[in-house]
């Protein structure tokens, strides 16, 4: 079974700190992706990768950041978190870049 | 750049077949349409997906006309467990066209 997992359930932060979270998979997949959820406005990609120190921008970058050193780890970095940055974030991998993706459980950020 | 719309809600009672459709007037040639159901607390798990008239496996089918400016998602025989938000993702794989429905919340009823 391919497992995704992510660094945190739930993390509280205060405006303006760097908040990092971090992104597992353990199938040896290239294509990772991370998106935000939130009411009304389903999922929306922020980043993904499709390979080891590539990335590609998604719909809302903005504020974000990416880091993929290992090809099973993909890191979103929030460089100084706001509140509009409350959100559930998702990461997801998949072994065919269009194909099935593969979702952790989610990390639910309050910025306060 | 495409854009899908579903029903927010839908409601059923067990053991009804559930139609859930979903409209993507721009989708490109490239993209394939994938459903995905999520329950509360989990990430969404993949359901199908398919590029153009019907595919079927062991959970659903889905159906794409030929035009392919919509797909419906059919769940036979629901159940309590079925209760959760399906969404729509259309995907060709390159950059830019990455684009998931604000979902359908799916409730069934004993």
């Amino acid at each position: 079974d391919v497992k995704v997992t992510q660094s945190s359930r739930y993390l509280v932060k205060r405006t303006g700190e760097k908040v990092f979270l971090e992104c597992v998979q353990d199938m040896d997949h290239e294509n990772m992706f991370w998106y935000r959820q939130d009411p009304g406005l389903g999922l929306r990609l922020i980043y993904f990768s499709y390979d080891v120190k590539m990335k590609e921008k998604g719909d809302i970058p903005e504020g974000y950041s990416v880091s993929r050193e290992k090809k099973e780890r993909f890191s979103l970095i929030l460089e100084s978190a706001s509140t509009n940055q409350t959100s559930m974030y998702l990461c997801a991998s998949s072994l065919v870049r269009n194909y099935e993706q593969y979702f952790g459980p989610g990390t639910r950020l309050t910025v306060t | 750049l495409a854009k899908t719309t579903q029903p927010i809600s839908m409601d059923s009672y067990e053991g009804q077949e559930v139609n859930i459709t979903c409209s993507h007037n721009n989708i490109a040639t490239n993209d394939y349409i994938t459903w995905y159901q999520q329950f509360p607390s989990q990430g969404p798990r993949f359901i199908i997906q398919g590029y153009k008239t019907k595919v079927t496996n062991e959970v659903a089918s889905l159906f794409i006309p030929a035009d392919r400016k919509s797909s419906t998602l059919s769940l036979p025989r629901v159940s309590l467990s079925d209760t959760a938000v399906y969404y729509c993702l259309l995907y060709g794989g390159s950059q830019g066209n990455l684009i998931f429905g604000k979902g359908t919340k799916l409730s069934v009823k004993p």
